[in-house]
Formats: structure tokens, C-alpha cells, sequence
């Protein structure tokens, strides 16, 4: 395991839907981040917290909102999603050189 | 520009045989390039990595060759396994905290 943990490892939600997916880092690292993997395409990053503060947010539409509570928490919360958000969302953390991913949560929108 | 453009989309090599992907970038300002392996349900895991100071850089079976003025780096799979069929991507990194991606690799290695 790399100490990144993310819940749920599967969703599946209508477009209606507000749901949450969480990550969380055991290595005392002080940046996380959320990117999105869908097939056919390069992994998007889409935001990065450094400190708990945001520092990145890749014109990423906001049905996708972002949470950070402290060093060691991330969420991404969701709602009123498309198909095309289908994807696996995958969280990291890091210490600026070395980036640790968690397993991803594969979301299907109905 | 904030993209990494990455070669092949996949590759099949036999079983002993060697493994090359490469990846070209435009920004200068990138200073630090990993590449990561990530295999089916998992997430992508840290490979081997090079500062553009570097010519190459070598771990085991895996070799990195970077070309500053050219703007391209490759990765060398020498011997390469079933084991090592998976996903490969290059990365660079900017302002110290954000890394973007290449489209990947899908390597497959026969026996």
C-alpha cells in the first residue's frame, strides 16, 4: 500500500445525486490532490491543496467541489454530475519530489 | 505550455526483449521528471525519476536517457518481463507542486 487511502473504491450515482469521495494520507505530507483518469486521455490534474490552502483549480467545472480539512484529509464532493464525468478519480499526496497515489474511485453517472 | 506528449499509445514486446517509450515537453520551467507504472485497479506507483541536470539515470532494468536541449526523455525496460506489462506514463513537474501527466503507455510483454 502507498499510505493513501481513498473511500469509496466504487460508486455508482444518478445526476441528481450528491455524493463524496474521501482520501486520506498517512505520510505527513503537506500537498494533496485530486486528478481524474479517463480512458484515452492524460491524467487531469484538477485541484492541489499545499497546507491545507488551494492552489490549483484546473477549470474544473463546480459540480466538483473540493474540500480540505487538515494535512491529512481530502475530499471531493459531487453534485448534479454528467456521464462524461465517469472517470476514476485518483488522490495523491506528496512531498514535492515523490507523488503517492491512493487505489482511485471508479464513478459511473447514470 | 503545460502538456507532455508521450509515445507510443502501446507497445508489445517479447519476453527478453527491450521496452522504449518516449515523451517530448515544451516548458523549460519544468525541472523534474518521474516516470510511474500503474497496473489494472491500482493507482500509479513511482518508477524512476531524473533532473533535467542529468543525462541518464539508472535502477535496475529500468533506464532513463534525457535530452535537454532536444526536450525528450525515454524510458529503456531492458529484459523485459511479463511482469512489466502494465501502464506507463512520464510526467514533468512546475512551480514545485503540480505534476501533469503523458497519455500513457500500454506495454505488453509476451512470453
Amino acid at each position: 500500500e502507498t499510505g493513501v487511502t481513498q473511500t469509496p473504491r466504487h460508486l455508482v450515482m444518478g445526476m441528481t445525486n450528491k455524493k463524496s469521495l474521501k482520501c486520506e494520507q498517512h505520510l505527513g505530507h503537506n500537498a494533496m490532490y485530486w486528478y481524474k483518469q479517463s480512458a484515452k486521455k492524460p491524467l487531469e490534474l484538477m485541484f492541489v491543496y499545499n497546507f491545507k490552502e488551494q492552489t490549483e483549480n484546473n477549470s474544473v467545472p463546480s459540480r466538483f467541489s473540493p474540500e480540505c480539512p487538515n494535512s491529512s484529509h481530502l475530499f471531493l464532493h459531487l453534485h448534479t454530475l454528467q456521464p462524461e464525468d465517469s472517470a476514476l478519480y485518483l488522490c495523491a499526496s506528496s512531498s514535492g519530489v515523490r507523488w503517492f497515489f491512493g487505489p482511485g474511485t471508479r464513478l459511473t453517472v447514470l | 505550455q503545460q502538456q507532455v506528449k508521450q509515445s507510443p499509445q502501446s507497445l508489445i514486446v517479447q519476453k527478453g526483449g527491450i521496452s522504449i517509450i518516449n515523451c517530448a515537453y515544451e516548458n523549460t520551467a519544468f525541472d523534474y521528471f518521474p516516470w510511474y507504472q500503474q497496473f489494472p485497479g491500482k493507482g500509479p506507483a513511482l518508477l524512476i525519476a531524473i533532473r533535467p541536470d542529468v543525462s541518464e539515470k539508472k535502477e535496475g532494468r529500468f533506464t532513463i536517457s534525457f535530452n535537454k536541449s532536444a526536450k525528450q526523455f525515454s524510458l529503456h525496460i531492458m529484459d523485459s518481463q511479463p511482469g512489466d506489462s502494465a501502464t506507463y506514463f512520464c510526467a514533468a513537474r512546475y512551480n514545485t507542486d503540480k505534476l501533469i501527466f503523458g497519455t500513457g503507455t500500454r506495454l505488453q510483454v509476451f512470453p
